[in-house]
């Protein structure tokens, strides 16, 4: 069964706005990842949190962890056209299950 | 250069026939995996290795089988297709289970 999900399914921004998207899951977590893939391509790891973290930052993502509530979101701060792609979470506990994704569409 | 690489990239088949996809890596990663991607369903775990000979199912094992007799090779193979197997392959590594995976980028497979 499918663990992550992630909301919104799409989404569409200017350029140089902030996109948020979520992810919700079900169990028990160790950790919970963040991919992007592009149209056609493999899936690029972006960002890992921990289970006993919070709040996680590399360049322009800031990714927040609430495992009370089981979910995560992924803020990515003065988009750009080139993070036009899926965004998937991953969440693992004895395997890694995947979410259906978010597509983020950012008009240039 | 990539680290990880799939092949081939592209395949068409017939019902059932056999199908072997391959994913090899130069990264010398303990762990590789054998996703498909379907519409509506993000990546589901076929198959995953944790070191040569050693496999285990995933999510979605029915019709599949695996193979790794060397650290850089990891085969997939239907051993019959089926018009449901029609879809997206990804391989993936990691050094440590559950950590961050690194994917090749994917072996679209149509069966006719």
């Amino acid at each position: 069964s499918q663990q992550g999900e992630e909301d919104p399914q799409a989404l569409s921004i200017q350029e140089g706005e902030n996109a948020t998207m979520n992810c919700s899951y079900k169990t028990s977590i160790n950790n919970l990842q963040w991919y992007r893939q592009n149209s056609g391509r493999g899936l690029v790891h972006l960002i890992l949190i921990r289970s006993n973290e919070r709040e996680k930052h590399s360049g322009r993502l800031r990714v927040t962890l609430d495992t009370s509530k089981k979910s995560s979101s992924l803020l990515i701060t003065a988009s750009r056209a080139a993070d036009t792609a899926s965004y998937f979470c991953a969440t693992d506990l004895y395997d890694m299950r995947f979410g259906a994704g978010t597509r983020l569409t950012v008009k240039p | 250069d990539a680290g990880i690489t799939q092949s081939p990239r592209h395949k068409v088949t017939e019902t059932g026939t056999p199908v072997t996809l391959r994913c090899h890596q130069t990264e010398n990663h303990r762990y590789m995996y054998w996703y498909r991607q379907d519409p509506g369903h993000g990546l589901r775990l076929i198959h995953y290795s944790y070191g040569v000979k050693d496999t285990d199912k995933g999510e979605v094992s029915d019709g599949y089988s695996v193979s790794r007799s060397k650290t850089e090779d990891f085969l997939l193979t239907l051993e019959s297709a089926t018009s449901s197997q029609t879809s997206v392959y990804f391989c993936a590594i990691s050094e440590s289970l559950g950590e961050e995976k690194l994917f090749g980028s994917g072996t679209r497979l149509t069966v006719v």
